[in-house]
């Protein structure tokens, strides 16, 4: 089975710029959800899909960060305007349906951000 | 709030030697615990979740772990470990009748020596 896949795998920008992600969930996977992984820290929830519609997206900084999955399977995380404390891992996962809480998600490699 | 903890951020460990990786929480309602594993410039990988049952749970790789309710904990164990095992290791925590987010700890880093 193919795993969630990630592009593009590493990103520099200079602050201000803006930048975007994208995110291919494994297939038949409901649930997506978008993560910062700052270095030395434990990933951090931006927001969760169910399908197309969003569950939770009380992490995100609104004011700059946006993400949609129109149709209901890829996704995008956009950042504009950057700032230098944006650096991170961006991570995307998966999973069968958030309506469990025993459904484990299944993580894509990530997009390194480096903003200069 | 929720709040996951990995109390070392390093532990190390003899090839052979059996290894504990901590993890306690502090959730409101009942708790999910799982452990992931991630390999340098990868992603996270699922290794092992408690749902019921048996507090002893084991998943991939040969790693298990304890479910202690009354310790709110779920220390990742394995009896011997290898040098591939060192990676980052994540604890996570979802709790029922919520919005299922799980909430990471900050990682353990394992390194095992040959």
């Amino acid at each position: 089975e193919a795993g969630v896949a990630q592009s593009p795998r590493y990103k520099i920008i200079e602050k201000r710029q803006s930048v975007a992600f994208w995110c291919n969930p494994i297939s038949g996977h409901a649930t997506l959800y978008w993560y910062q992984q700052i270095l030395g820290q434990g990933p951090k929830l931006l927001i969760q899909f169910q399908n197309n519609g969003v569950v939770d997206d009380s992490q995100l900084p609104k004011d700059r960060f946006s993400a949609e999955r129109l149709k209901g399977v890829d996704s995008t995380l956009k950042i504009q305007p950057a700032k230098l404390e944006d650096s991170a891992v961006y991570l995307c996962a998966s999973s069968l349906t958030s309506g469990s809480t025993y459904n484990e998600q299944f993580f894509g490699p990530g997009t390194r951000l480096t903003v200069l | 709030a929720q709040s996951v903890a990995q109390p070392e951020d390093q532990v190390n460990v003899a090839e052979g030697n059996p290894l504990t990786v901590k993890c306690t929480y502090s959730v409101s309602g009942n708790p999910y615990p799982f452990w992931y594993v991630q390999y340098p410039n990868r992603g996270l990988q699922f290794l092992l979740k408690y749902i019921t049952g048996d507090n002893l749970v084991k998943g991939s790789y040969g790693f298990e772990a304890e479910f202690n309710k009354s310790q709110t904990s779920f220390h990742l164990k394995k009896p011997s470990a290898l040098v591939s095992d060192s990676a980052l290791y994540f604890c996570a925590v979802r709790v029922s009748g919520g919005s299922y987010i799980p909430t990471f700890g900050r990682g353990t880093s394992l390194i095992v020596h040959p």
